[in-house]
């Protein structure tokens, strides 16, 4: 069974530009979640989705940070503009059916931003 | 909101030793609890996990876990290091009802000297 995907792996820009991330969750997995990890931090939720549907995007910086998921299936996760601070590790995850909680997350291999 | 601690940035341990990190959170209710490993470049892949019963939990790698309801702790525990095991260790809350949403600590570093 294939894993989660992200792309790209690693991605520089300078503050001001926009930049977007790429999530393929393993097939089937109904919630789809993004994270920021800040070097030296946990794993901070941004957004979950249950299909296409946002279940809770409380953390997500709004006036900056943007996702969507399209289908139900891939979703994207951009920011514009960026900033210094948001120099960190992107996550994405996916749980099979349901929001429920014992679904296991499953985390793909992270995209690294840096912001200069 | 439930928050998790986890007291130790580093710890260095010799191969073949056991090894004790620590967890305490903050909840107003059992919460589900969960430790994850993460090497570097890597995802976070979950090693085990407690929502209720039995408060010893076994994992994966030979990694066990003991939830203690008084001490508001989830320590993970392992007899025998090695060098494999040196890697980043999170461990999260997740909210009974909340959708699955986790709350993780800020790791713990683990490094093991040969």
């Amino acid at each position: 069974e294939a894993g989660v995907a992200q792309s790209p792996r690693y991605k520089i820009i300078e503050k001001r530009q926009s930049v977007a991330f790429w999530c393929n969750p393993i097939s089937g997995h109904a919630t789809l979640y993004w994270y920021q990890q800040i070097l030296g931090q946990g794993p901070k939720l941004l957004i979950q989705f249950q299909n296409n549907g946002v279940v809770d995007d409380s953390q997500l910086p709004k006036d900056r940070f943007s996702a969507e998921r399209l289908k139900g299936v891939d979703s994207t996760l951009k920011i514009q503009p960026a900033k210094l601070e948001d120099s960190a590790v992107y996550l994405c995850a996916s749980s099979p059916s349901g929001a429920g909680l014992g679904n296991e997350q499953f985390f793909g291999p992270g995209t690294r931003l840096t912001v200069l | 909101a439930q928050s998790v601690t986890q007291p130790d940035i580093h710890i260095t341990v010799s191969e073949g030793a056991s090894l004790e990190l620590r967890c305490n959170y903050s909840y107003g209710a059992t919460p589900y609890l969960f430790w994850y490993v993460q090497s570097p470049g890597q995802g976070l892949q979950l090693l085990l996990k407690y929502f209720s019963g039995d408060t010893l939990v076994q994992g994966i790698k030979g990694f066990e876990a003991e939830f203690k309801r008084s001490q508001s702790s989830f320590n993970l525990r392992k007899p025998s290091v090695h060098w494999s095991d040196a890697a980043e260790y999170f461990c999260a809350v997740g909210e009974p009802g909340g959708g699955n949403k986790l709350t993780f600590g800020t790791g713990t570093q683990l490094k093991v000297e040969l």
